[in-house]
Order: structure tokens, then C-alpha cells, then sequence
């Protein structure tokens, strides 16, 4: 099994201020996904990086996959109480299982 | 487009009971995963169906089964609950393996 660390655990920030969360792992991932969950929903897929080096942007939200493709980070800029949620990063597997870390839980204050 | 709809959203169970919970899928997808989620395990695989077979499997135990029908709607059903099984089951459909999941909204399940 291909384990996803994840870190920090819990981020707890004001308005405007940058963050960037890690997701580090032992192995070689052919892709990672990066997930946001709000409270009393599912989690809904931010993006899928599948490139060495790659950096994806959405927002003010930057996703980059490690040059060995074993670490993957999410940094957000001037967040929002909006991107208040669970951040979870996960690779798929076999048939139709996703493998998840343990996630990240921000709270961004107004 | 209708997203991922599980019913119902919450549930209070007794130990020791049975419960079945159901999933109906995007149109057109054909693969169904379901999910539990709790806050010291994280998000954990329960299994995969697609054509309604079982492709998958996570690491349950057998009080843990699930089924799919032609029309890709699926439905778990977990047999003599233990406060344990607490949990938000997530159910995600997918065209296919490797292809995007989209995840429905969860039923909170509280067994008491």
C-alpha cells in the first residue's frame, strides 16, 4: 500500500495570509489528486497532476507534483474564509479505489 | 446534470442491527466506489462495483457488502452494527476506473 503523509494536520489562519500544504510519500505515483471537502458535503476534485515538476494553477490556489512524482504541495494565496475545509490529497489504485491522506483541516478567520 | 445522490442522509442504528444504505450514480457512469470516513481513520476504501460486479475490495470485514443493479444505482448494506461502524459513508461514481469520481453529499451513520 502506498502511503500519503500528509501535513500539517490542522492550519488555523486569518484572512489574507499564505498557506502551503504537503503531501509526502515513499513511493512513485503515476498522478496525485488534490480534493477540498467542506462540512456536510463529499469531496469534490481540485486538480490531477500527473508530470515531474509540474505546477498547476486554479485560482489562487498552486499545485505542484514533486520532480520524483513521491511529494506533492498545494499553497494558497490571500485565502479566503471560503477555502475554509478539508484538503486531501489521494492517488488512485486499482479498480475504481482512491488511497487518501489523512487530510488537512484549514480554518481561515475573517 | 443530477450529481451523486445517497439516501438517506442520516441514520440512527442500535448495535446490533442492520442497515442498508443506497447510492444513485451520475447518468451514464457506470462504476460505483464507496467510501467510510471517520475522523481517526480518514477516508477509507470499502469496495468498487462496475457492471454490477465487485472489482475491489478494501479491508472490512464481511459484516460489510454492497451490490450494484443494471441501472448502476448501488446500495451497501453493513449487518450487525458495533459502535464503531460511526461513521460519513461516501459514495463516488465514475465512467470508469482512472477516470474523474465524483463524490456524493454522505450519510452520517450513528450507531448508538
Amino acid at each position: 500500500t502506498q502511503l500519503l503523509e500528509q501535513s500539517p494536520q490542522f492550519l488555523s489562519i486569518q484572512e489574507g495570509e499564505n498557506l502551503t500544504v504537503y503531501c509526502n510519500s515513499s513511493s512513485v505515483f503515476s498522478s496525485l489528486q488534490w480534493y477540498r471537502q467542506e462540512p456536510g458535503e463529499g469531496p469534490v476534485l481540485l486538480v490531477t497532476v500527473v508530470t515531474g515538476g509540474e505546477v498547476k494553477k486554479l485560482k489562487r490556489l498552486t499545485f505542484q507534483f514533486g520532480d520524483a512524482r513521491k511529494d506533492s504541495s498545494l499553497h494558497i494565496t490571500a485565502a479566503q474564509p471560503g477555502d475554509t475545509g478539508l484538503y486531501l490529497c489521494g492517488h488512485p489504485t486499482s479498480y475504481g479505489k482512491l488511497t487518501f491522506g489523512q487530510g488537512t483541516i484549514l480554518t481561515v478567520h475573517p | 446534470k443530477a450529481g451523486v445522490t445517497q439516501t438517506p442522509r442520516y441514520l440512527i442504528k442500535t448495535r446490533g442491527q442492520q442497515v442498508t444504505l443506497s447510492c444513485s450514480p451520475i447518468s451514464g457512469h457506470r462504476s460505483v466506489s464507496w467510501y467510510q470516513q471517520t475522523p481517526g481513520q480518514g477516508l477509507q476504501f470499502l469496495f468498487e462495483y462496475f457492471s454490477e460486479t465487485q472489482r475491489n475490495k478494501g479491508n472490512f470485514p464481511g459484516r460489510f457488502s454492497g451490490r450494484q443493479f443494471s441501472n448502476s444505482r448501488s446500495e451497501m448494506n453493513v449487518s450487525t452494527l458495533e459502535l464503531g461502524d460511526s461513521a460519513l459513508y461516501l459514495c463516488a461514481s465514475s465512467v470508469n476506473m482512472n477516470t474523474e469520481a465524483f463524490f456524493g453529499q454522505g450519510t452520517r451513520l450513528t450507531v448508538v
